[in-house]
């Protein structure tokens, strides 16, 4: 099935480093997720963007919603070790339970302390 | 609040067997599940939308004999992989959604068919 174009594949980087990845697609998506995913974990939810242009910040996280709704990036300042994991964008179309999601490839993040 | 546990957490099975896994959502009403196959360093891919009571709407170049969904009540989801063979090998994973448009992920379950 279609995936999202998601760079980088992998990071590393020291520790206190601010850290940039963004997803790009061809066609438009309604909503932008971002999500965390530990070693042999389901995915965790870090940040919902649901309209074109908006920004949002959760803690150390900050995520926008492209103007075109085609892309979104994700942003993390001072990293820590326990910001290790993959980082995955999600774009959905519609606008009830039933909407899939599909999934970016995903942004392997290295925190050396 | 809006957790979703799988069971089992991990599997190994012999190949040909069938293997059954489950997906709960525990303190919601999940309208519809959605069932993911990771592999290593990979993505998540969907393999199918179920919706209670309905049968499930499976993604292009999944089999759905092999791959068998009930989603029989609105806590409960199961997948059973049939006649199960080493490149069924995979960590899957579940997610349930209600009214609201947000998915809540299991801690998804890892499969080695030998």
């Amino acid at each position: 099935g279609q995936q999202l174009n998601q760079s980088p594949q992998s990071m590393f980087i020291q520790e206190g480093e601010d850290v940039s990845m963004n997803c790009t697609s061809s066609s438009i998506f309604n909503t932008w997720l971002w999500y965390k995913q530990d070693p042999g974990e389901g995915p965790v939810l870090l940040i919902a963007l649901y309209k074109a242009g908006e920004l949002t910040s959760n803690g150390r996280l900050t995520a926008q919603f492209g103007i075109t709704r085609k892309d979104s990036f994700l942003n993390i300042s001072a990293s820590i070790p326990s910001d290790v994991g993959i980082y995955f964008c999600a774009g959905q179309r519609g606008e009830t339970s039933g909407s899939r999601l599909t999934f970016g490839e995903g942004t392997q993040l290295t925190v050396n302390p | 609040g809006a957790v979703v546990s799988q069971h089992p957490s991990w599997v190994i099975c012999k190949s040909g067997t069938s293997v059954k896994i489950e997906c709960r959502s525990l303190d919601f009403q999940a309208t519809t599940m959605f069932w993911y196959r990771q592999f290593p360093k990979q993505s998540l891919m969907l393999m199918a939308t179920s919706n209670e009571g309905s049968k499930a709407t499976y993604e292009q170049g999944v089999e759905k004999d092999k791959f068998l969904i009930n989603h029989a009540s609105l806590t409960l989801s199961t997948l059973t992989v049939t006649s199960a063979h080493p490149e069924d090998s995979s960590f899957y994973i579940c997610s349930a959604a209600w009214v609201v448009n947000e998915q809540f992920f299991g801690p998804g379950t890892r499969l080695t068919v030998l």
